[in-house]
């Protein structure tokens, strides 16, 4: 079945300094792979997202490139933030008759920026 | 906090008893989503609806139903089947056409306890 793996499962950098996560899916008709990040206690919202014809997308210090040959996503964030830190998690949709929207999402990666 | 909105916040279940989770947005969305988050753990599709008076289970339906009478409305029930239904739940929903298809909402959560 459908399946998205995420690494690292926890990361720690140093404020000021850069952070990838990366996942891998499984079936080869997704086309849309949103990033969700999730402060303790509270509700997933959508961070950046990119759809299957595209390679990257920025918005300020995020970025997401996709690599469709190989099956994998990454975020990168760029001059990390105290107010970073939270659990990001990865997602990935794939196409059905009807386009059910079922998202299928990795395990997650705290994020802790030390200040 | 407007859009989707989840009651109660916090829930206690007792041994046998069944639960309802209520879910409500003011989006106009057609598709709503049910997920149960456990600690360090990503989301998992407890089940999901695209339109009224019809559903579809997701990965991990057994113990728990759903009901779609109404488009703004999507309330679930943790029935006794479920044998360890602590956990964080989530409510979502997104539109199933046009460029914002999929992206889904997220409500606040509700937090189950078994007493």
């Amino acid at each position: 079945g459908e399946n998205v793996e995420q690494h690292p499962s926890t990361l720690s950098v140093q404020e000021g300094d850069s952070a990838v996560i990366k996942c891998t899916y499984s079936d080869s008709a997704s086309n849309y792979f949103p990033w969700y990040k999730q402060e303790l206690g509270k509700r997933p919202q959508l961070i950046i997202d990119i759809r299957s014809n595209v390679g990257e997308k920025k918005d300020q210090r995020i970025a997401v490139t996709l690599n469709k040959t190989a099956k994998h996503f990454s975020l990168h964030i760029t001059e990390t933030q105290p107010e970073d830190s939270a659990v990001y998690f990865c997602a990935a949709v794939r196409p059905k008759p009807g386009n059910t929207g079922k998202l299928i999402f990795g395990q997650g990666t705290t994020l802790q920026v030390k200040p | 906090d407007g859009g989707i909105t989840q009651s109660p916040k916090y829930l206690f279940r007792k041994e046998g008893q069944n639960v309802t989770l209520s879910c409500e947005q003011n989006l106009n969305h057609d598709a709503m989503y049910w997920y149960r988050q456990d600690p360090g753990q990503g989301l998992r599709l407890i089940y999901y609806s695209q339109i009224v008076n019809d559903f579809q289970k997701g990965d991990i339906a057994e113990g728990y139903s759903v009901s779609r009478e109404k488009k703004e409305s999507f309330p679930l029930t943790v029935t006794s089947a479920q044998k360890n239904p602590t956990a964080f739940y989530l409510c979502a929903s997104s539109i199933v056409r046009g460029l914002a298809k999929n992206i889904q909402y997220f409500g606040a959560g509700t937090r189950l306890s078994v007493l």
